[in-house]
């Protein structure tokens, strides 16, 4: 079955990185995008960006643009997304998905806390 | 950027009632890329409805999706304890995603 399995919890300094790791199994990583989504404590899902896994296309949210990189290795069946320049705003929990055969996967989701 | 609007911001009903939630979209979305998710506190969040009528792997018949273009309803005919949580919908179309603000449904 498809599954979606993310790197471990994070804590930040604000103003450094941060890269989260997404490892997909039970379906062709190359044949779908990889999108990333996050949500702060309380807050709504907020859609950041996706990568084409094959060719390596992506699409940023304009919330993000300039600060997030979202990338797939496709030798590794794995998808990444590195935010930079951290505030205490980005302090969430980020989670990968893919749309695979019109279901939507989810990975378990990270916890990023950015603190001083 | 296509902009989700979900009705009621909370719904509070007893067990066994029936729950209408409304996901409207400001312009037309493909029922393809229409679904609706549950989410418990803690947790990812869970598929429910995907294309916007079809139920995900598991989910159980009580739980089901219609509508088109701009307006879009998940109805659960009779709740059960564990469906008391927050619920989004989502639309993926002009290769973006965005997601509505959910709706709580609490016990009355």
């Amino acid at each position: 079955q498809v599954q979606l399995v993310q790197s471990g919890a994070e804590v930040k300094k604000p103003g450094a990185s941060v890269k989260v790791s997404c490892r997909a199994s039970g379906y062709t990583f190359s044949s779908y995008a990889i999108h990333w989504v996050r949500q702060a404590p309380g807050q709504r899902l907020e859609w950041m960006g996706w990568v084409n896994a094959g060719n390596g296309y992506r699409k940023y949210s304009q919330k993000f643009q300039g600060r997030v990189t979202i990338t797939g290795d496709t030798s590794a069946s794995t998808g990444y997304m590195e935010l930079s320049s951290l505030r205490s705003e980005d302090t969430a929990v980020y989670y990968c998905a893919s749309r695979v055969a019109a279901v939507w996967e989810w990975g378990q989701g990270t916890l990023v806390t950015v603190s001083s | 950027e296509i902009v989700l609007t979900q009705s009621p911001g909370t719904l509070s009903l007893s067990p066994g009632e029936r729950a209408t939630l409304s996901c409207r979209a400001s312009q037309s979305v493909s029922s393809s890329y229409l679904a609706w998710y549950q989410q418990k506190p803690g947790q990812a969040p869970r598929l429910l409805i995907y294309e916007a009528s079809n139920r995900a792997t598991g989910i159980p018949d009580r739980f089901s999706g219609s509508g088109s273009g701009t307006d879009f309803t998940l109805t659960i005919s009779r709740l059960e304890p564990e469906d008391f949580a927050v619920y989004y919908c989502q639309q993926y179309s002009d290769s973006a995603v965005t997601f509505g603000g959910g709706t709580k449904v609490e016990i009355k």
